[in-house]
């Protein structure tokens, strides 16, 4: 089965600074997509940024961006210019390829945003 | 165009009671997916349906069921409620299968409270 970890469970950046949230992943499948979800106080999911698996190229979102090692199963997500409405918590998904939309998510990290 | 719609917001209910939670796609996707939120446990999927047939299901017990009518608004029911059941129930819909790369919308939840 597949599995998703995000090893911190909080951080917090300086506001205009950047932070990396890291997310690590388990799966035999060489097909799949990544995601970054963000969910505010008002506990609305809202996609960030995906990566399909098969793409090279790491998915870039504005001041959101991805490095994607698919040998090391690793996904981590960069904000840079970090902004007040950027606090929330962030989790990591994984979907397999073909046949469900199932997501399994990672347990997540709450970021802060210090003015 | 309208979004996931998921109702009630809140609901408390007593130990022992069912409860059934509903939720509206946005217009055109056909696949709906429900996952339960806890602080312990993090984002746990409960199953999806596509076309009005269940999919995929996660591990949960039979108490725990679903369902879709033709205009792909679905249904989650939870039977003898227990304790444990108290979470925030999130609901997502998706394009069909055909759109392989198909963004998950997630409703604003319902809080189930049990007592």
């Amino acid at each position: 089965a597949q599995t998703v970890t995000q090893s911190q469970p909080e951080m917090s950046v300086q506001e205009a600074e950047t932070v990396t949230l890291s997310c690590t992943y388990d799966t035999s499948e060489s097909d799949y997509y990544l995601f970054w979800y963000k969910q505010p106080p008002s506990r609305q999911m809202i996609l960030v940024i995906r990566q399909e698996a098969y793409k090279q190229q790491n998915a870039t979102e504005n001041r959101f961006s991805v490095n994607f090692q698919k040998a090391a199963k690793s996904f981590s997500l960069k904000i840079s210019d970090s902004q007040l409405g950027d606090a929330a918590m962030y989790f990591c998904a994984y979907r397999a390829q073909g046949g469900s939309e199932k997501l399994v998510f990672g347990k997540g990290t709450k970021l802060t945003v210090n003015p | 165009k309208a979004g996931v719609t998921q109702t009630p917001r809140y609901l408390i209910k007593t130990r022992g009671q069912q409860v059934t939670l509903s939720c509206s796609p946005i217009s055109g996707h056909r696949s709906v997916s429900w996952y339960q939120q806890t602080p312990g446990q993090g984002l746990q999927f409960l199953f999806e349906y596509f076309s009005e047939t269940q999919r995929n299901k996660g591990n949960f017990p039979g108490r725990f069921s679903g369902r879709q009518f033709s205009n792909s608004r679905s249904e989650m029911n939870v039977s003898t409620l227990e304790l444990g059941d108290s979470a925030l129930y999130l609901c997502a819909s998706s394009l069909d299968r055909a759109h392989v790369n198909t963004e998950a919308f997630f409703g604003q939840g319902t809080r189930l409270t049990v007592v």
